[in-house]
């Protein structure tokens, strides 16, 4: 059973416009979500978090946005770079436990 | 080093033979975690070491593998027996107690 979901595989934007990855979540304990950015032959790359306190975290071009009574976040990226165009993943814990989990990731395309 | 590094960065080896991959994790991070990416699918958790407590094992999908941390820092991880299912990228990622994971450029394993 996927606890994250990232239910579009695929996104095409234009450059200069924003760009908004979705992801929902099954389990009520999660209290942290994560959202990482992965290259082709990379390792994923940390972009911003948010705590389950907050509805709203920003950082630079990047802001994400969680609704915790529809168990929902997203990642904009405002505007968007070709440089942006990578995969992204949405990733949660609860309380102690380090563990991540993933979704399966959203493939950015950013066309110049 | 600056950040997490793995070795060997690619593997190819031959069906029933063990494999050691290694990760330095970044100086000072409490915790080492292992996952893996098989072709298609988002990253599956493996292992997670913190400090002197136990490891999580609970990702670690058979008997074949394991792995070891000395202390706060190196870990290997170890495929027995290695299966042609086994093939994907393994990565280890470092982090403080109570921040986001670090991630290494991850290792190729190619089972033939």
């Amino acid at each position: 059973d996927q606890q994250v979901k990232q239910n579009s595989p695929s996104l095409s934007v234009q450059e200069g416009r924003i760009s908004i990855l979705n992801c929902d979540y099954t389990n009520s304990m999660f209290d942290y979500f994560l959202w990482y950015k992965k290259y082709p032959a990379e390792g994923p790359t940390f972009l911003i978090s948010i705590s389950s306190i907050k509805d709203k975290n920003e950082d630079g071009r990047f802001t994400v946005f969680l609704n915790k009574s529809a168990k929902h976040l997203s990642l904009h990226i405002v505007p968007s770079q070709p440089g942006d165009s990578a995969v992204y993943f949405c990733a949660a814990n609860a309380g102690n436990n380090r563990k991540l989990i993933w979704g399966l990731g959203t493939s950015l395309a950013v066309n110049p | 080093g600056a950040g997490v590094s793995q070795s060997p960065s690619n593997k190819v080896t031959e069906k029933g033979k063990d494999v050691e991959l290694r990760c330095d994790p970044i100086s000072g991070h409490t915790a080492l975690y292992w996952y893996r990416q098989r072709l298609g699918q988002g990253l599956e958790f493996l292992i997670y070491f913190q400090g002197n407590s136990a490891p999580d094992k609970s990702g670690l999908p058979s008997d074949r593998f394991s792995a070891e941390r000395t202390g706060e820092s190196v870990s290997t991880l170890t495929i027995q027996r290695t299966q042609q299912e086994d093939s994907a990228v393994y990565l280890c990622a470092s982090s403080l107690a109570s921040t986001a994971q670090y991630f290494g450029p991850g290792t190729r394993l190619l089972v033939l």
